[in-house]
C-alpha cells in the first residue's frame, strides 16, 4: 500500500468547513483513497473512499487531484463532535487480508 | 445487530499474567481482524480470520500472542506472560470477504503494571 503524509494537527472553528489534506505521491493506478476517523476512546470509523472522481456522502466530501497524488477530505460544517484523528489510507480494495495500514493521521480540533 | 463488540473494555493486569480478550463481530461478516494501537499511533494490524481459518499471523508481535476463532463467529486474542510494553488498545474489526462493511469495535484497553 502507498505511503501517505498528513499534517499532525489542525484546528477548525465550529460551523466552518474543515479541509484535511493528504499527500500520496506514490499511489498506484489501482489504489483507492480511504478516509477513517477515530474519536477518543472509540475504534476507527469509515468515512468515505474514492479512486479518481470526487465523492460525497452524508458525512463528507473527498476531492482527489487529477494526478491522484493528493486528496482533501472536506467536512462542510464542522461540529464539536467532529473532533477526532483523521486517517488517510491508500490501498487496493480486497488486498491481501484486507488489512488497513494506518499512519499517524491528523488530529482535528473543532473549537467553539 | 449492534456492531462489533469487545469485552472487556478495560483490563489491568500484573506483569507476567496471561490475558484474553473477546471479540464478537457483526454476525454476517466472515472476516475478523485484530489490531493494536499504542498511545499517539495509528492502529497496527496483527492478524485476521476468514471464517475459522487464520490466514495471516506473521504480524503477531511475538509467540506470546495468539488468536482463535473456533467456530467462525467470536474470536479471542490471548497474550501470555504480559509485559509492560503490551500496554495498548486492542481493536477488533470485521467485514465481508470483499472488505465491504469494515467495522471496528471500541477496543479493549490493556494496562500492564
Amino acid at each position: 500500500d502507498a505511503k501517505t503524509t498528513q499534517p499532525p494537527s489542525m484546528d477548525c472553528a465550529e460551523g466552518r468547513a474543515a479541509n484535511l489534506p493528504c499527500n500520496h505521491s506514490t499511489i498506484s493506478g489501482n489504489e483507492y483513497v480511504y478516509w477513517y476517523r477515530q474519536i477518543h476512546s472509540q475504534g476507527p470509523q469509515y468515512i468515505i473512499h474514492g479512486l479518481k472522481n470526487n465523492e460525497t456522502n452524508e458525512m463528507a466530501s473527498l476531492i482527489i487531484t487529477e494526478d491522484r497524488k493528493s486528496s482533501t477530505l472536506i467536512l462542510p460544517h464542522a461540529t464539536l463532535r467532529d473532533t477526532a484523528v483523521y486517517y488517510c489510507i491508500v490501498r487496493v480494495p480486497n488486498n491481501a487480508g484486507n488489512m488497513l495500514t494506518f499512519g499517524g493521521g491528523t488530529r482535528l480540533m473543532v473549537k467553539p | 445487530d449492534t456492531g462489533v463488540s469487545q469485552d472487556p473494555r478495560h483490563k489491568i493486569t500484573k506483569r507476567g499474567q496471561n490475558v484474553t480478550f473477546r471479540c464478537d463481530p457483526i454476525s454476517e461478516h466472515n472476516r475478523l481482524y485484530w489490531y493494536r494501537q499504542t498511545l499517539g499511533q495509528g492502529p497496527e494490524f496483527l492478524t485476521y480470520f476468514q471464517n475459522e481459518a487464520q490466514l495471516e499471523k506473521s504480524r503477531l508481535l511475538s509467540d506470546r500472542f495468539s488468536a482463535e476463532r473456533p467456530k467462525g463467529s467470536f474470536s479471542t486474542l490471548e497474550i501470555q506472560r504480559t509485559e509492560q510494553g503490551d500496554s495498548a488498545m486492542y481493536l477488533c474489526a470485521s467485514s465481508y470477504t470483499t472488505g465491504l462493511g469494515y467495522t471496528f469495535g471500541s477496543g479493549t484497553r490493556l494496562t500492564v503494571v
